[in-house]
């Protein structure tokens, strides 16, 4: 696609629900990232899928979290029994090697809420 | 890992004027540094990077400059205008691979008219 995409732009949902985010990044992007911004804050960096690689898990809070990539594309970022410090917004963004550095394209976000 | 500090985390100044926004990081083996501007609401949006091999890049009113021996980078924005406001976040990584990029805490920059 002409870019990152992300669905749904927002999601209300109850405490303890399970939650999917759904990411698809620009065609022929190998690498897609996963980072989550709360209110007033920074980028905190989530998971990162590169290719056919295991993905770097190593920024997931907890094991309620957990991302997958099919197919080497579409990604999807799960949250399961979800709390009130969940609530943030969910951005995914993708790359590709250009010059020998990688410029991420941000998609639009998932503005989670956790009521 | 790599840990970036950025400052100051708001600024503002008169239309016009001159925004610097300064950011130092840790990790020697980083050697691409990016920034993003993200106006209210909507996604970051790459600006301007550089790269260790370079002191300094410029884009019209926005310019990047790195000193590697201090590990740290700064943002230049001239001749600032009401639609800079924003929030801008630094950024550092390693170049030549696609591992994650860590980002600063953001600067909220507003342009007074």
């Amino acid at each position: 696609g002409a870019g990152v995409s992300q669905s749904p732009s927002n999601k209300v949902t109850e405490k303890g629900k399970d939650v999917e985010l759904r990411c698809d990044p620009i065609s022929g992007h190998t690498a897609l990232y996963w980072y989550r911004q709360s209110l007033g804050q920074g980028l905190e960096f989530l998971i990162y899928f590169q290719g056919n690689s295991a993905p770097d898990k190593s920024g997931l809070p907890s094991d309620r979290f957990s991302a997958e990539r099919t197919g080497g594309s579409v990604s999807t970022l799960t949250i399961q029994r979800t709390q009130q410090e969940d609530s943030a917004v969910y951005l995914c963004a993708s790359s590709s090697r250009m010059g020998g550095s990688y410029g991420y394209t941000f998609g639009s976000g998932t503005r989670l809420t956790v009521v | 890992g790599e840990n970036v500090e950025q400052h100051p985390s708001t600024l503002s100044v008169q239309e016009g004027d001159s925004a610097v926004i300064k950011c130092t990081y840790s990790d020697s083996a980083s050697n691409y540094f990016p920034w993003y501007k993200q106006e209210l609401g909507k996604r970051p949006q790459l600006i301007i990077d550089i790269r260790s091999n370079v002191g300094e890049k410029k884009d019209q009113r926005i310019a990047v400059t790195l000193n590697k021996t201090a590990k740290h980078f700064s943002l230049h924005i001239t001749e600032t205008q009401p639609e800079d406001s924003a929030v801008y976040f630094c950024a550092a990584g390693p170049s030549g691979s696609a591992r994650q990029l860590t980002f600063g805490s953001g600067t909220q920059l507003t342009v007074l008219p």
